[in-house]
């Protein structure tokens, strides 16, 4: 089973830009759709943006829509969301899932934390 | 845009008994090509991402103990959880996965033991 692991979080200020990474451990990862999540301290999970396979079409939730973009590279195995505008709102714990089977997310990483602060 | 409300946002139950948790969705998730509602629950744990535990509203995901069921269909779910015990206290989330390619979540409810 394809294991997910995201990187890229850190501490940037409001207006800045960050690019998070989602990397997988298989190949076959090539044909899952992946999706992005976030988890503002003390609140519920946001799904936030979507990807499918063939990299073209991708899908944003109206909060991000504009400000993010989320991208795959097949070769590298990697999903991409690049983050630009970032408020105070945005500080989250970010993570990437994806649900080959049946849509629902049963594979998830670890998440990587955003924090947007002076 | 379909909104997914849970009910209780939190509860209390003692160990060994029953806890509900019902989700709404303002759209039925009901696809009637093949008869499947898209609606999942997931288990949060602090420090860790949500776990799947139950998808198409009432399919076990591999692993979960069998005291976790759903139930439900169209707008109308429930995630039963029976005999509760002391490693269930958790926020439970649902989650619709119909009106593809938006997947919005409920807003949980925090299980707590009485």
């Amino acid at each position: 089973q394809v294991q997910l692991v995201e990187s890229g979080g850190g501490v940037v200020q409001p207006g800045g830009s960050l690019r998070l990474s989602c990397a997988a451990s298989t190949f076959a990862f090539s044909s899952y759709d992946i999706h992005w999540v976030r988890q503002a301290p003390g609140k519920g999970p946001e799904w936030l943006a979507h990807v499918r396979p063939n990299g073209y079409s991708h899908f944003y939730a109206d909060s991000v829509k504009g400000r993010f973009t989320v991208s795959r590279d097949v070769s590298e195995k990697r999903s991409y969301l690049q983050m630009s505008s970032l408020s105070s709102d945005d500080t989250a714990v970010y993570y990437c899932a994806t649900g080959p089977s049946h849509g629902a997310f049963n594979i998830w990483g670890h998440g990587t934390m955003v924090t947007v602060s002076s | 845009d379909i909104v997914m409300t849970q009910s209780p946002d939190s509860l209390a139950v003692s160990l060994g008994e029953r806890a509900t948790i019902n989700c709404k969705s303002s759209q039925s998730v009901l696809k009637n090509s093949n008869n499947k509602n898209y609606l999942a629950w997931y288990q949060q744990k602090p420090g860790q991402p949500p776990k799947l535990l139950i998808y198409w509203a009432s399919t076990r995901e591999s692993g979960v103990p069998d005291r976790f069921s759903g139930s439900g269909s169209g707008t109308d779910f429930t995630l039963t959880i029976n005999s509760l015990q002391a490693e269930d206290v958790a926020v439970y989330y649902c989650q619709q996965y119909y009106n593809s390619p938006m997947y919005p979540f409920g807003q949980g409810t925090r299980l707590e033991i009485k």
